[in-house]
């Protein structure tokens, strides 16, 4: 199947400051990625959809200015959580759909811990 | 965008068949159903997907009814490193975004 990578695999910051995670997708061409996070137990939130050359898209409740989405090119969304706060830890998984729209693949996810 | 409903937990024991149900009521017409794997800090896994009847690949089959209102994974011979959460998506044919719903947590005993 198709290879979705993030990096990095794992984060530790302080309190306060930004921290950029990328999604890469390494065989195919990607127009849209998705970003979700993901707290213990529970299941995936969709947090916003990212759209090369344009615009995100996020879900109601998701801050755009706090987390920032920018999709540079045809393989590459990056999430950048501004002025981190130790609510903000959680995993943070990104997506992509294939030229195939309906099957998506998934990143092996980031876990961001903020002290 | 549709939603999907699953049981929540499932336990099973080595070398059973497991079959998860998930309901999708309102599913539309261009919508296909995909079921995902997850462990533990790990990105969801693609497992299978069908648009109708029954899809079988190498790790499990699909079964879809007619009425497409619900599927059924089916795991033959479980091991305990299936292990995992298992989600029924459905995707939306215009935006092509998931929403997830609870997932089924399988647990495999010895």
């Amino acid at each position: 199947g198709a290879v979705v990578s993030q990096h990095p695999s794992w984060v530790i910051c302080k309190s306060g400051t930004s921290v950029k995670i990328e999604c890469r997708s390494l065989d195919f061409q990607a127009t849209t990625m998705f970003w979700y996070r993901q707290f213990p137990k529970q299941s995936l939130m969709l947090m916003a959809t990212s759209n090369e050359g344009s615009k995100a898209t996020y879900e109601q409740g998701v801050e755009k200015d706090k987390f920032l989405i920018n999709h540079a090119s045809l393989t590459l969304s990056t999430l950048t959580v501004t002025s981190a706060h130790p609510e903000d830890s959680s995993f943070y998984i990104c997506s992509a759909p294939t030229s195939r729209k309906d099957t998506q693949y998934f990143g092996p996810g980031t876990r961001l811990t903020v002290l | 965008l549709a939603k999907t409903t699953q049981p929540i937990s499932m336990d099973s024991y080595e070398g059973q068949e497991v079959n998860i149900t998930c309901s999708h009521n309102n599913i539309a017409t261009n919508d296909y159903i995909t079921w995902y794997q997850q462990f533990p800090s790990q990105g969801p896994r693609f497992i299978i997907q069908g648009y109708k009847t029954k899809v079988t690949n190498e790790v499990a089959s699909l079964f879809i009814p007619a009425d497409r209102k619900s599927s059924t994974l089916s795991l033959p011979r479980v091991s305990l490193s299936d292990t995992a959460v298992y989600y029924c998506l459905v995707g939306d044919s215009g935006t092509y975004k998931y929403i997830f719903g609870t997932g089924t947590r399988l647990k495999v005993l010895a």
